[in-house]
């Protein structure tokens, strides 16, 4: 069973406007959540981070929110742009714990 | 060169072929990691070495043999492999094994796509 879920294979956004990606979680134990951000023929990269004892953390065109009550969490890139368009990784992991878990990725298209 | 490499980048094996895939890390990191993308699914983590030394092995089965000669290297040795296990394996490394102190950066290499005929 999956423990990290990203519900949508794909998502097109015009460029400029805000691409809004969702990660669904079932694991309460989590406490750490991560964004990689995966170009063709190359690993994934780090992107952003939050810690369970946060809601927002921000970083440039990128925020990430969390809303423990309901186990989800999503990424803002705003605004948009060409070089956005990736796959993009949610994954997440239990303090002290040696693994993270990803989802299956979401391919993002920024469309001119 | 910089960051993690892997070669080869393409592989293309006979069930019952015995092959290696190499990764190198040029970052003074101290854990690797080998994680497994089949078509579809979530990164699965592999082997966890630290120091050298395995720290995980997450139920992978014994047709996939890992080796870490050194912190820099890391080897995946495959072994009468089944068309299931084609997919791209990723390697990556950080400076501390994650979950040591908390959260560390992984860095992923380019990764191997294995197809197994």
């Amino acid at each position: 069973d999956q423990q990290v879920k990203q519900n949508s294979p794909s998502l097109s956004v015009q460029e400029g406007r805000i691409s809004i990606l969702n990660c669904d979680y079932t694991n309460s134990m989590f406490d750490y959540f991560l964004w990689y951000k995966k170009y063709p023929a190359e690993g994934p990269t780090f992107l952003i981070s939050i810690s369970s004892i946060k809601d927002k953390n921000e970083d440039g065109r990128f925020t990430v929110f969390l809303n423990k009550s309901a186990k989800h969490l999503s990424l803002h890139i705003v605004p948009s742009q060409p070089g956005d368009s990736a796959v993009y990784f949610c994954a997440a992991s239990v303090a002290r714990d040696d693994k993270i878990i990803f989802g299956k990725g979401t391919r993002l298209h920024i469309l001119p | 060169e910089t960051g993690v490499t892997q070669t080869p980048r393409h592989l293309v094996m006979g069930m019952t072929n015995k092959k290696s895939l190499k990764c190198e890390q040029h970052l003074g990191h101290n854990a690797m990691y080998w994680y497994k993308q089949s078509a579809k699914k979530p990164l699965e983590l592999m082997f966890v070495y630290s120091l050298e030394e395995r720290v995980e092995n997450n139920s992978v089965p014994s047709r996939f043999s890992p080796e870490c000669p050194n912190s820099s290297h890391l080897f995946l040795h495959l072994h009468t492999l089944q068309p299931e296990d084609s997919a791209l394996y990723l390697c990556a490394s950080s400076r501390l094994r994650w979950g040591t102190s908390g959260w560390e950066e992984q860095f992923f290499g380019p990764g191997t796509r294995l197809t197994v005929l």
